[in-house]
């Protein structure tokens, strides 16, 4: 199993750009790094999904080194809309294992 | 395109009762998961339904069960509910011509046993 590690929290404000990173030290070759953001009350959202180098799509960018035990999800220019729970997800099966997630709080 | 709904919104059940939540899958996926959430948690994995026929189950006794529809819709069965059983239960429907870590989830059901 890939076991995950992230921050609990973090702050920021808006405007700024916000850097999470998560550690798979035990990431298997197949598995893919995935994110996902869940808002209070709602289910979790697809974010972005990687295997290596640099992915990038209209939300957010993901860093993923070579040795891949690491990744980062990178908000540019983040709002307070973008106030919710993160998941990093090292499984490498579509039976979804999250952790605990990082509680991003942006303030204006 | 509809998405992934999921009834009822919330549940007030007691301990020893039975419940049985819904969820309708996003048009277009035969896949359906259910996880729970417990308040602070990340979403643990319940099991999953593919074409009907279970396909993985996560670390959940046999109490809880589930089906899944020919329209690909599913229901999650609890009996002998617990304290402990009071969850938000998320479901989450994807295709197998996407990639295999996106899922779409519904809203949730709020279950809270007394």
């Amino acid at each position: 199993l890939a076991k995950t590690t992230q921050p609990i929290s973090m702050d920021s404000y808006e405007g700024q750009e916000v850097n999470i990173t998560c550690s798979h030290n035990n990431i298997a070759t197949n598995d893919y790094i995935t994110w996902y953001q869940q808002f209070p009350s709602q289910g979790p959202r697809f974010i972005i999904q990687g295997y290596k180098t640099k992915v990038t799509n209209e939300v957010a960018s993901l860093f993923i080194p070579a040795d891949r035990k690491s990744s980062t999800l990178s908000l540019p220019r983040v709002s307070l809309s973008d106030t919710a729970v993160y998941y990093c997800l090292g499984r490498g099966t579509d039976k979804l294992i999250f952790g605990t997630g990082t509680r991003l709080q942006v303030f204006p | 395109e509809t998405g992934v709904t999921q009834s009822p919104t919330h549940l007030i059940k007691t301990r020893g009762q039975q419940v049985t939540l819904r969820c309708s899958s996003q048009s277009g996926h035969n896949t359906v998961s259910w996880y729970q959430q417990a308040l602070g948690q990340g979403p643990q994995f319940i099991f999953q339904y593919y074409r009907e026929e279970e396909n993985g189950r996560g670390n959940f006794p046999p109490r809880f069960s589930g089906l899944q529809f020919p329209n690909y819709s599913s229901e999650l069965n609890v009996n002998a509910l617990e304290l402990d059983d009071s969850a938000l239960y998320l479901c989450a429907s994807s295709s197998d011509r996407d990639l295999p870590y996106e899922q779409y989830f519904g809203p949730g059901t709020r279950l809270t046993v007394t």
